[in-house]
């Protein structure tokens, strides 16, 4: 079955430092990914996707994320974390198999120090 | 603004209660989710409608009961539910049922099943 994993739970930053948290995938064919964040109190929103083109793209507020075909994975980085970042952030994976479907991971919860 | 409201935002049933929950989406979009979001848990799929024709049961047990009267409204009746029921329900909207495509989330309904 397909499948996402977040490896990180919850991780914890202090302000400037950089992020990145692991998102890997199982399925072997064509797939459009996604992270999605959740602002404490506000519902999930996209924070970027990737379909085809360039493996690295970038998102709203400086964060992007790159798409290694070959290790199955689309991390999301940002160079230098704020406070504001302070949420819980979701990758999800659509197949061409499951066209309608989109699978998400369960979630890291992302805490940064001011 | 997320475009896709929920009412109630907080529910509390007992195990014999009848109740629904309602979503309203303003954007004009043809696809509708339900998604049960559990602590430390993926973010689960149930249902999917497209232009109010239901095309995704994610084996959802029959106490839960979707329904779909026209683009922009979808329910979820509830009926003799059990205690680990209680979750966040998420609706969404995408302007088609095709995974490729944004989805918009709601903020969601607490439920607590006592």
């Amino acid at each position: 079955a397909q499948s996402v994993s977040q490896h990180n739970h919850h991780v914890i930053l202090s302000e400037a430092a950089s992020l990145e948290l692991g998102c890997n995938y199982s399925y072997g064919g064509t797939v459009n990914l996604f992270w999605y964040v959740q602002y404490p109190g506000q519902h999930l929103q996209l924070l970027l996707k990737y379909f085809s083109g360039d493996p690295l793209v970038k998102g709203i507020k400086g964060f992007e994320a790159e798409f290694i075909k070959s290790k199955f994975s689309f991390n999301l980085r940002k160079p230098s974390v704020q406070w504001s970042d302070t949420a819980e952030y979701f990758c999800a994976v659509n197949t061409y198999s499951s066209a309608s479907k989109i699978i998400f991971g369960s979630g890291t919860r992302l805490s940064i120090r001011p | 603004e997320t475009g896709v409201t929920q009412t109630p935002r907080h529910l509390v049933m007992g195990m014999t209660n009848k109740k629904s929950l309602k979503c309203e989406q303003h954007l004009g979009h043809n696809a509708m989710y339900w998604y049960k979001q559990s602590a430390k848990k993926p973010l689960e799929l149930m249902f999917v409608y497209n232009f109010k024709e239901q095309t995704e049961n994610n084996s959802v047990p029959s106490r839960f009961s979707p329904e779909c009267p026209n683009s922009s409204h979808l329910f979820l009746h509830l009926h003799t539910l059990q205690p680990e029921d209680s979750a966040l329900y998420l609706c969404a909207s995408s302007q088609d049922r095709l995974g490729s495509y944004e989805q918009y989330f709601g903020p969601g309904t607490r439920l607590t099943v006592t």
